[in-house]
């Protein structure tokens, strides 16, 4: 069965500077995705940044960049130059591709950006 | 291109009462999937769609069930209501069914069991 671990306590971030969310999963299946997503207080599921495990290089989209090491089974979202809006919860998530191919989510991370 | 539409956004029943929630997805995305989160669960699988036929399904009771009409459009029942179903429930479309595929989220339906 999948699961995915997030164990930070909330966060306080200042404004401009870079953070690092902690995730660890596992999976016995070779072929998988991970996803991250930002839950503002409005509710939506925002999608930030996707990796596969096959995927050679660590994903990057604008500000987010995930820092994936296989082997430790861990999937870090990073947020350079922290912004106001980025206030909310973040969840990472998994789905194996020969498993269940359910995406399975991981308890969150708040994090509270402060100017 | 609007997004995921979930209606209502607020929805309050008693015990014993069912509920249908609604899912419009993005227009030409064929899957939906439904999701169940909680403060203490988190966020849970439901089920899945694609193309009218449910491709997937969590560990949920029977009285939560689902279907996907022709036009992609979803809804979700839930029967016999129990106070610990109340919860954000969101919805979720992809274009096809690959895993790789991103979904977009609605806002969910925030749903009060009293």
């Amino acid at each position: 069965a999948q699961k995915i671990t997030q164990t930070q306590p909330g966060m306080f971030v200042q404004e401009k500077e870079a953070v690092t969310l902690d995730c660890t999963y596992d999976t016995s299946d070779p072929s998988y995705g991970l996803f991250w997503y930002k839950q503002p207080s409005s509710g939506e599921m925002i999608f930030l940044i996707y990796q596969g495990s096959y995927d050679q290089q660590n994903a990057t989209e604008g500000r987010y960049s995930l820092n994936f090491q296989k082997a430790r089974k861990s999937a870090n979202l990073v947020i350079s130059a922290s912004q106001l809006g980025d206030s909310a919860m973040y969840f990472c998530a998994m789905r194996d591709f020969g498993g269940n191919n359910r995406l399975a989510f991981g308890k969150g991370n708040q994090v509270v950006v402060i100017p | 291109k609007a997004g995921v539409t979930q209606t209502p956004r607020y929805l309050i029943k008693t015990r014993g009462q069912q509920v249908t929630l609604s899912c419009s997805p993005i227009s030409g995305h064929r899957s939906v999937s439904w999701y169940q989160q909680t403060p203490g669960q988190g966020l849970q699988f439901l089920f899945e769609y694609f193309s009218e036929t449910q491709r997937n399904k969590g560990n949920f009771p029977g009285r939560f069930s689902g279907r996907q009409f022709s036009n992609s459009r979803s809804e979700m029942n839930v029967s016999t209501l129990e106070l610990g179903d109340s919860a954000l429930y969101l919805c979720a479309s992809s274009w096809g069914d690959r895993g790789q595929e991103k979904l977009f989220f609605g806002s969910g339906t925030q749903l009060s069991v009293l």
